[in-house]
């Protein structure tokens, strides 16, 4: 039981389509996180909420829209996407925001295709 | 900035064999280091941390990592590998009151029988 938990597991969509990510912690942290990994590429930091708020947005495009109504939940939302954008996209929480002192928890992610 | 290296892409080693995965990082003061671990299918998985202290840390599943500073490293290690060590693993570094972590690009672990 991961304690981080993403839907869908798979998604297939097309470059038209609107579609939205979840993430859920159970874990009572503060700190929430959206990843992008791509075949052969580091993991990529897109987004970082503390406390419901935004602290960072790694320059991703605006066709990626995250939302996070509360500590518990994070939501990713995807509009006229590019096939280059297909990829696992990982949530991860963490308790507090510096990551020296508490370690990321990661979902099983969510396999996004555009076609 | 701070960066990772893993020199290993894909590393096969045979079921009951010594491992070690390596990893550089580039960062100028003490970093904060991290192994994942992550299986098919699977988010990533903590294996172990380095913050500060003895620089020979030990982890989950057997697993240990040794920081070494003159060389930069902190590699991963485990003395008998099972089957259900096939995964990626990834090394990351962090630092002291860091937001994010740098990750490395992952060495892919497959067990021979």
């Amino acid at each position: 039981e991961t304690g981080v938990t993403q839907t869908p597991r798979h998604l297939v969509m097309g470059m038209t389509n609107k579609k939205s990510l979840k993430c859920e912690q159970h874990l009572g942290h503060n700190a929430m996180y959206w990843y992008k990994q791509s075949a052969k590429k580091p993991l990529e930091l897109m987004f970082v909420y503390n406390f419901k708020e935004q602290t960072e947005n790694n320059s991703v495009p605006s066709r990626f829209s995250p939302e996070c109504p509360n500590s518990s939940h994070l939501f990713l939302h995807l509009h006229t996407l590019q096939p280059e954008d297909s990829a696992l996209y990982l949530c991860a929480s963490s308790q507090e925001l510096a990551i020296s002192h508490s370690p990321l928890h990661f979902g099983n992610g969510t396999r996004l295709t555009v076609t | 900035a701070q960066s990772v290296t893993q020199p290993d892409i894909h590393i096969t080693v045979s079921e009951g064999a010594s491992l070690e995965l390596r990893c550089n990082y580039s960062y100028g003061a003490t970093p904060y280091l991290f192994w994942y671990v992550q299986s098919p299918g699977q988010g990533l998985q903590l294996l172990l941390k380095y913050f500060s202290g003895d620089t020979l840390v030990q982890g989950i599943k057997g697993f240990e990592a040794e920081f070494k500073r003159s060389q930069s490293s902190f590699n991963l290690r485990k003395p008998s590998v099972h089957w259900s060590d096939a995964a990626e693993y990834f090394c990351a570094v962090g630092t002291q009151g860091a937001q994010k972590l740098v990750f490395g690009q992952g060495t892919r672990l497959t067990i021979n029988p």
